[in-house]
Order: structure tokens, then C-alpha cells, then sequence
């Protein structure tokens, strides 16, 4: 079955330092998708970014990069220059493509509370 | 603006009764689904549906029922069966043609339900 693990329950940095968020996955497909997503204190989920697993380039938009290896079956996700507007709850989440355990949807982990001190 | 709403933002209920949570998009998706979200923990995956008239059981799917009879409707209803029922309660919706699994969700701003 599917998995999502990240090991860091609660980061704290202070602001402009850069801070990386762990993300690792379990799956049996070859092909599946991985997303962040971002929870502010509203509690609406904010879409960052999906990844295919046939594509493992990283990614950088703006402050934000992603760094996808699947030899070690990790998708982590490191804000540049923190600022105190990062706060948020962030969630790493995978879609199988070929076996869902019978359901669709996002599988999520619990989560990383990111606290940026000014 | 084409988005999700979600109604009530905040409800209470008393042991015992059945409530519906509202679920309603204007993106044309297809594909609508309910989460479910416990304090520390990730979203779980509660129903979901690709098409109208016809949904799926997701992970937790045991004391909650849901309906699909119009594309930009998705209720879901908490019943007395459901032992657990406070938490914040999500739902999302998104394309489903092409690679459905791989398409991005779009999420509510949440109802947060409260047994007392």
C-alpha cells in the first residue's frame, strides 16, 4: 500500500534562514504523481507544485525548490530566504497511478508545521 | 471566481444526530472528494466521485454518507454511526479526464465540526 512519511512534526527557523522539508514515499506503481501542498492558519489546502515520477528534474520557482530522487524514494521541498508569511502547515501527498487500494484520492502525510520567527 | 465553497465554515451538533456538510464547485470538474482531517494529522480520503450519480468509498469511509446527483454538488452527511466525528472536514474536486490520479486538486476552505 501507499505511503507518505514526513519525519519532521514542527520546524522553527527564524526568518531569511533557508529550511527544508522532508518527504518520503512508499509505492509498488511505477507511475505515480507527487504534490505539496500548503495549509496557512485559514485551513484552505494551497496546491504547490505535482511531480510524475518519470520526471525527476527538480524544480525551482522562486524561493521554493523541490528536489525529487527516487533512488531514495524522497521529494523534498526547501524554501529559500524564509519570510514570516511561509508559516503554514505543509503536506506532502502521492497518487498512484495503477494501484489505489481501491480508492482515488490523495494519499497525505501528517504533515510539517513550519514556524518562521521574525 | 470559479472555486469551492464549503458550508458552514463552523458547526456544532449534539450526540446522536445526523449532519449534512455542504460541497459546491463552479470549475466544471468532475471529480469532487471528501477529506477528513484530525489535529497533527494528514488528510484521509472519506468518499470521492469521478461522475454524477455514482461514488467511491475512500480509506474511512465507515458512518458517512455522501450524494451526486448534480456535477457541482458533493454532500456529505455525518451520521450518528460515526464514533469520532469532531474534525475539520475538507473537500476538493478536479479534472478527471486523461490521468485522473495525476491531476491536481483543488481544495475548500473546510467545515469544522464539532460534536458536543
Amino acid at each position: 500500500a501507499q505511503k507518505v512519511t514526513q519525519a519532521q512534526t514542527e520546524i522553527s527557523v527564524v526568518e531569511k534562514e533557508d529550511v527544508t522539508l522532508d518527504c518520503v514515499y512508499e509505492t509498488r506503481d511505477t507511475t505515480y504523481y507527487l504534490f505539496w501542498y500548503k495549509q496557512p492558519p485559514s485551513g484552505e489546502l494551497v496546491f504547490l507544485i505535482r511531480r510524475n515520477s518519470f520526471d525527476e528534474q527538480n524544480e525551482i520557482s522562486g524561493r521554493y525548490s523541490w528536489n525529487f530522487q527516487k533512488s531514495t524514494s524522497s521529494f523534498n521541498f526547501t524554501i529559500t530566504a524564509s519570510q514570516v508569511v511561509d508559516s503554514a502547515v505543509y503536506f506532502c501527498a502521492l497518487s498512484e497511478a495503477e494501484y489505489g487500494g481501491g480508492a482515488d484520492g490523495l494519499t497525505f502525510g501528517k504533515g510539517t508545521h513550519l514556524i518562521i520567527q521574525p | 471566481d470559479g472555486g469551492i465553497t464549503q458550508s458552514p465554515k463552523y458547526l456544532f451538533r449534539k450526540e446522536g444526530q445526523n449532519v449534512t456538510l455542504s460541497c459546491e464547485q463552479n470549475l466544471n470538474h468532475d471529480a469532487m472528494y471528501w477529506y477528513r482531517q484530525d489535529p497533527g494529522q494528514g488528510l484521509r480520503l472519506i468518499y470521492y466521485s469521478q461522475i454524477v450519480n455514482d461514488f467511491q468509498k475512500g480509506d474511512i469511509a465507515e458512518g458517512y454518507s455522501v450524494s451526486r446527483e448534480k456535477k457541482e454538488s458533493f454532500p456529505l452527511t455525518v451520521t450518528s454511526a460515526q464514533k469520532n466525528p469532531t474534525a475539520f472536514y475538507l473537500c476538493a474536486s478536479s479534472t478527471a479526464g486523461g490521468s485522473p490520479r495525476g491531476n491536481e486538486q483543488f481544495f475548500g476552505p473546510g467545515t469544522r465540526l464539532t460534536v458536543l
